[in-house]
Parts: C-alpha cells; sequence; structure tokens
C-alpha cells in the first residue's frame, strides 16, 4: 500500500544535541511538507518543497533544516537552536500544483527533551 | 496566506445527537477547503473536501460541510454521531494556486454515551 512513513514514532533529544526525523513517501508526490502540532495551537508549516533540490522555509523554521535529495525523501533535523522542540511533527506530501489536491499525512514523531 | 478560525475548541456531546464544527476563513478569493480528522498519536486524515460545484459536500461516514462565500465559512456537520467520531477534527485551507494549506487550531469532539 502506498503511504507516508515517518521513523522513529518517538524520539528523545538531549540538551545541544541535533535530531533528525524522517520522512519517506512512497506515493510518488512531488510536494512534501513538514509541521509542528502542539495542543491548541493547530499545524503550524516549518519547511515544504515542492521539487527534488529545492525547499522553502514555512512559518517557524528556525532551528530547523531540511534536504530533498530524492523525490521520496524530506528528513528534517531538529537543531540545537530550536530551544523548544518538545512537539509532535507531522509529514505530509501531495501530487501535482494549484492547491486542488488534499495533503496526505504520515503518523507522527513525538519529540521530547531528555 | 489565509487565517482560518475555528471556533470552538472543545465540543462534547451525546452519542446519536447531532454536533456541528464552525471554520470560518479570511479571504473571500477562490480558495480549496477541507475537514482533516486525526485520532490520537495518528496523522490527519482527509475526511471531505470543497474544490467547486455543489456547496454542501459530504463523506463516506455521514459527515457533510457547506461552503459559504458570502460568510467566508465552511462548517461541518453530522446528523448523529457515534462513540467513534470521538477525534480532533481540523479545518484547512489553500489558496487557488498556492502549494500551502492553512489549517484552524482543532475542534476536540468527546462522544459520550
Amino acid at each position: 500500500d502506498g503511504g507516508i512513513t515517518q521513523s522513529p514514532k518517538y524520539l528523545f533529544r538531549k540538551e545541544g544535541q541535533n535530531v533528525t526525523l524522517s520522512c519517506e513517501q512512497n506515493l510518488n508526490h512531488d510536494a512534501m511538507y513538514w509541521y509542528r502540532q502542539d495542543p491548541g495551537q493547530g499545524l503550524r508549516l516549518i519547511y515544504y518543497s515542492q521539487i527534488v533540490n529545492d525547499f522553502q522555509k514555512g512559518d517557524i523554521a528556525e532551528g530547523y533544516s531540511v534536504s530533498r535529495e530524492k523525490k521520496e525523501s524530506f528528513p528534517l533535523t531538529v537543531t540545537s537552536a530550536q530551544k523548544n522542540p518538545t512537539a509532535f511533527y507531522l509529514c505530509a506530501s501531495r501530487t501535482g500544483a494549484g492547491g486542488n489536491q488534499p495533503q496526505h499525512f504520515g503518523d507522527g514523531t513525538r519529540l521530547s527533551i531528555l | 496566506a489565509q487565517s482560518v478560525t475555528q471556533l470552538d475548541s472543545q465540543v462534547p456531546v451525546f452519542e446519536e445527537a447531532p454536533v456541528e464544527l464552525r471554520c470560518n476563513y479570511s479571504s473571500s478569493v477562490s480558495v480549496y477547503l477541507f475537514w482533516y480528522v486525526q485520532y490520537p498519536n495518528q496523522g490527519l486524515q482527509l475526511l471531505l473536501k470543497y474544490l467547486s460545484g455543489s456547496t454542501l459536500v459530504e463523506s463516506i461516514n455521514g459527515f457533510e460541510a457547506e461552503f459559504n462565500k458570502s460568510q467566508t465559512s465552511f462548517h461541518l456537520r453530522k446528523p448523529s454521531v457515534h462513540i467513534s467520531d470521538t477525534a480532533e477534527y481540523f479545518c484547512a485551507v489553500s489558496d487557488r494556486g498556492d502549494y500551502k494549506l492553512s489549517f484552524g487550531a482543532g475542534t476536540t469532539v468527546t462522544v459520550r454515551a
């Protein structure tokens, strides 16, 4: 079955440490997205990528970095510069342009501070 | 970018009662509208979408939403809820031609027997 796989499901970060969240899709989607979810705040866009080797900052990109070397993969690194990283992180993908195609979501990674 | 307001953060409801979740967005330019549902510790699943045409859209599990351009609203309704409808619901809006979605803060629906 096609879908989006996020790993790990739970992740713990020590102070001063960078951690990388994995997102892989086999839907052949062009666009991929990373969101941060905090209670009562909905989803906030961190980064998105429309095509391979290209990505744009979203609303809350500070303290995060991404790469898009392959169409199916869009890893997110939470750097030590992100002072409040505890949240639920969701990866999504979508085909096509124009906004009329829905985004498909993975099951998320929950990141906590040790 | 759109601003999306979900007017109720928590909606408790008894089983078999109706429920309405309210969603308003900021701009009346051409938009695409979506409702997603999220169960605990899972990602979001598409519930229904409005792209064009009939202003009333329905999902396979009994939900419906009505697009009202003049009021910039896209409220979600279900005439009779089940325990399994307990979840968080998100309204999302995309401007035509935009790669990005704007999400509301979510509405938690708790269905009680």
